[in-house]
Formats: structure tokens, sequence, C-alpha cells
């Protein structure tokens, strides 16, 4: 009920592709899902996020899509740069006493030139 | 950058062991949350500090403590360490705005890496 999937695992694409990453969750009280982008040895930066009464969400390159009914979402890229190369984090959070938020397993992108 | 940061920046530690990691929150952010990432897995909720008081707690056991001062700064404590708990230890801090209508957006600090032997 807590967890959040997300695949691939891992994910190669040439440079100006678009690498698309998929999550899905079975609580339906979660109500916010922020992306994160980690590098090497950094702490994860938030990316983008949306609430699920929003069924997409842009900014700059990257997109969010949210299918609530279907209790899934996805990050898109658009213009994938090797810049972009980094592990990848769907997330998703409750509001209950705390701010509780669950990660999924992460997505290793590798964008080449 | 966040303006969250962490110290120490790697820590080496023998099983047994007690540990102590320190966090300084985001400025006039009054919510601190540990997780703990192991390599190559997502971070793990350990707790949350709101105005110097814990209000939530994942799965981990009571020799995980924590403290948040005053001025909102954190540490996390581990007492008799085991090789388990050798990961990425991540601070992140929020503003508690939106405490009332939704979750808050979390900002991550670049982590503690202890390495328990």
């Amino acid at each position: 009920q807590q967890q959040v999937k997300q695949s691939p695992q891992s994910l190669i694409v040439q440079k100006g592709g678009i690498p698309i990453i998929n999550c899905a969750y079975e609580n339906t009280a979660f109500d916010y899902f922020p992306w994160y982008q980690q590098f090497p040895g950094k702490g994860p930066a938030l990316l983008i996020a949306i609430r699920p009464d929003v069924s997409e969400k842009k900014e700059g390159r990257f997109t969010i899509s949210f299918n609530k009914s279907a209790k899934q979402f996805s990050l898109h890229i658009m213009d994938s740069q090797p810049g972009d190369s980094a592990t990848y984090f769907c997330a998703a959070s409750v509001k209950t006493s705390y701010d509780k938020v669950i990660f999924g397993p992460g997505t290793s992108l590798s964008v080449i030139p | 950058e966040t303006g969250v940061t962490q110290s120490p920046t790697h820590l080496i530690k023998t099983r047994g062991q007690q540990v102590t990691l320190r966090c300084s929150s985001q400025s006039g952010h009054n919510t601190v949350s540990w997780y703990q990432q192991a390599l190559g897995q997502g971070p793990q909720f350990i707790f949350q500090y709101y105005r110097e008081e814990e209000n939530g707690r994942g799965n981990f056991p009571p020799r995980f403590s924590g403290l948040q001062f005053p001025n909102y700064s954190s540490e996390l404590n581990v007492n008799a360490l085991e090789l388990d708990d050798s990961a990425l230890y991540l601070c992140a801090s929020s503003s508690g705005l939106r405490r009332a209508s939704g979750t808050d957006t979390q900002y991550f600090g670049p982590g503690t890496r202890l390495t328990v032997l």
C-alpha cells in the first residue's frame, strides 16, 4: 500500500531522445508526487512535482503526466542532454500528522552524445 | 544548491559504535526529515521533526534517534552500529507552510556517507 513502483531500472538514450520513466502507486491517499534527480555523491534535488488534481505539468524540458484513475504517473524528458545523466526517483507523499515521502527505487538514466 | 548542509561528508565507524550526524536546515524551514539511502536504492524515511518534536517515524529501531534545536538545526544519532547501517544519510528541510492543506516540498542536503566496518 505504501509502495511506489518505478520502471525501468535503467535507461540509455541518445542525445535528443525522449526518455520516459513510469511510476505506479496503490495508496489513494497520496496527495503529492515529486520527482527528484540525483547525481553521484549528491543529495536528491527536486525536479518537478504534481498534485492529483492536475493531469499534466511542464517545466522546461521536463513533463509529468498523471493518470489518477490508473494510479500511474510518468516523467518525460524532452531533447535529452548528456548533462541529464543521473538517477531519477519518483515519489509520493501523504499528509498525516507529518509529511512522509515514499520514494521509488530509482531509474539510472544515461544520455549518450 | 538547496541551502541544506550536512556534516561530516564521510564517516567510518566500527560495529557497535555510536555516531552523530548533523544537519542545518534551509533558512526559514522549521521541519526536518531524515532518510537512509542504501547503495542503489531510493531513500527510506527515518523520522521527521517539527518545531523540536518528533512527529513521525518510519520502520527504524529505537537506536535511531534525533534532535532538533531551537535554530532548527538537527542531529541524527545511531547507537550500536550494525554493518547494514552503512548508507548515505540524508536530511531534508521543509517550510511547514502547507501543513494545514497538503504536503510540503522537501529540500535535501548532500548527505553523509557512513561506512560501518
